[in-house]
C-alpha cells in the first residue's frame, strides 16, 4: 500500500471548517484513500473513504486531487468533540489497514 | 455503522499468567479480523490478520507462540497474550471486516501487567 504523509498538529477554532490535508503521491490505481479518527483511549472511528470522485457523508466530506496524488478532509462545522487523531490510510480494499502518525487535530472555543 | 465489541476493556494481571480478549462482531458476519496494539502517543501497529477457520498471519516480529489468535467464527476473535509480562502492556485493539468492506474497530483493550 502507497505512503501517506500528513502534518502532525492543526488547531480549529469551534465552529469553523477543518481542512486536514494527506499526501499520497505513490498511490495506485486501484487504492482507496479511507480516514479514520482516534478520540483518546478510544478504538479508531470511519469517516469516509474514496477512489477518485468526491465523496461526502454526514461526518465529512473527502476531495481528491483529479491525479489522487493527494486529498483533503473537510469537517464543516468542527467541535470541541472533534478533537482526535486523524488518519488518512491508502490501500487496496482486500489489504489490511496500516496506520500512519495522522494528525493531531485540536479544536479550540 | 457496524458494531465491534471487545471483552474486557481493561485488565490488570500479574507478571507471568495469561490473559485472554475477546472480539466480537455484533451486527455482521467478520470474516477477517484484524489485532493492534498501541503504545501510548504512538499509532496503532498491526500484530496479525486472521481469516474465519484459518491460522492467523502474524507481522514481522510478532511472536506468534506468545500472542495465540483464535477465529474460531465468524463473530468472535480472541487474542491470548501467554506468559504476559510488563513490556505487554499496551492498548489492543481488534477490527472485523466483511468481505470487501471497510473495517469497523473495536473500542479497545487496556492491558496492565504488574
Amino acid at each position: 500500500d502507497a505512503k501517506t504523509t500528513q502534518p502532525p498538529s492543526m488547531d480549529c477554532a469551534e465552529g469553523r471548517a477543518a481542512n486536514l490535508p494527506c499526501n499520497h503521491s505513490t498511490i495506485s490505481g486501484n487504492e482507496y484513500v479511507y480516514w479514520y479518527r482516534q478520540i483518546h483511549s478510544q478504538g479508531p472511528q470511519y469517516i469516509i473513504h474514496g477512489l477518485k470522485n468526491n465523496e461526502t457523508n454526514e461526518m465529512a466530506s473527502l476531495i481528491i486531487t483529479e491525479d489522487r496524488k493527494s486529498s483533503t478532509l473537510i469537517l464543516p462545522h468542527a467541535t470541541l468533540r472533534d478533537t482526535a487523531v486523524y488518519y488518512c490510510i491508502v490501500r487496496v480494499v482486500v489489504n489490511d489497514m496500516r496506520f500512519g502518525a495522522g494528525t493531531r487535530l485540536t479544536v479550540k472555543p | 455503522g457496524a458494531v465491534v465489541s471487545q471483552h474486557p476493556s481493561w485488565v490488570i494481571c500479574k507478571s507471568g499468567t495469561s490473559v485472554k480478549i475477546e472480539c466480537r462482531s455484533l451486527d455482521f458476519q467478520a470474516t477477517t479480523m484484524f489485532w493492534y496494539r498501541q503504545f501510548p502517543k504512538q499509532s496503532l501497529m498491526l500484530m496479525a490478520t486472521s481469516n474465519e477457520g484459518s491460522k492467523a498471519t502474524y507481522e514481522q516480529g510478532v511472536e506468534k507462540d506468545k500472542f495465540l489468535i483464535n477465529h474460531a467464527s465468524l463473530t468472535l476473535s480472541t487474542l491470548t497474550v501467554t506468559s504476559a509480562h510488563p513490556e505487554d502492556s499496551s492498548f489492543y485493539i481488534c477490527s472485523a471486516q466483511q468481505g470487501f468492506n471497510e473495517q469497523f474497530f473495536g473500542p479497545g483493550t487496556r492491558l496492565t501487567v504488574l
